[in-house]
């Protein structure tokens, strides 16, 4: 069954802690993208990548970390500078970036 | 600026009743316009990408339109289903379609 999934699906998040955010996809797909999506707003880019070992910033990177060792994974870290975390974390890949968009569902991060 | 506004906000609709959802973008150069649909929780499913030069796209009961001259699209819903209740996102890609600018979304609810 090909896709995207993302994992955990909940988590949460101590002060001052890093957390990581998982996404596989088995489509094959070159480019890899994390959205945050908060209540009432548009999706916004942290980081994408267009293929392995190569990631680019968003317009909101500031506090996160990626990584793109593998072609089917594209992990995203929530890191203690991050003083905002809690939002809707989608992941996303297309075949080349510019192309259709294959949305995970999604992880819900909050604060405790 | 970019930008991509939807309206209305929300909407309810008894089952079986058509809508429309409306799209005005002021984002250039323009690539192409996508519609998605999101369930609460779940991540966004494309519904249509449109071009320059196509004027209607339609994907079972959902129709997309686009004037590119006036920047404007539409989402018909035709013989609404209590399964169409979610958000639908417009997101319009500028040169390349590399950056995507995201809609905040029309809320839609279908009553019996």
């Amino acid at each position: 069954d090909g896709g995207i999934t993302q994992s955990p699906k909940y988590l949460f998040r101590k002060e001052g802690q890093n957390v990581t955010l998982s996404c596989e996809q088995n489509l094959n797909h070159d480019a890899m993208y994390w959205y945050r999506q908060d209540p009432g707003q548009g999706l916004r880019l942290i980081y994408y990548s267009q293929i392995v070992n190569d990631f680019q910033k968003g317009d909101i990177a500031e506090g996160y970390s990626v990584s793109r060792e593998k072609k089917e994974s594209f992990p995203l870290t929530v890191t203690s500078a991050q003083k905002n975390p809690t939002a809707f974390y989608l992941c996303a890949s297309s075949n080349r970036v510019g192309e259709k968009l294959f949305f995970g569902s999604g992880t819900q991060l909050s604060v405790l | 600026k970019n930008q991509v506004e939807q309206s209305p906000q929300s909407l309810i609709i008894l089952e079986g009743k058509n809508c429309t959802l409306q799209c005005n973008y002021t984002v250039s150069p323009f690539s192409n316009l996508r519609w998605y649909k999101q369930d609460t929780g779940r991540g966004p499913v494309s519904l249509t990408i449109m071009t320059f030069s196509e004027n209607t796209k339609s994907n079972g009961r959902y129709t997309a339109t686009l004037d590119a001259d006036t920047k404007q699209s539409s989402l018909h819903i035709t013989a609404s289903q209590l399964s169409d209740s979610a958000s639908y996102i417009c997101v319009v890609a500028g040169q390349a379609g590399t950056a995507l600018i995201f809609g905040k979304g029309t809320t839609l609810s279908v009553s019996s």
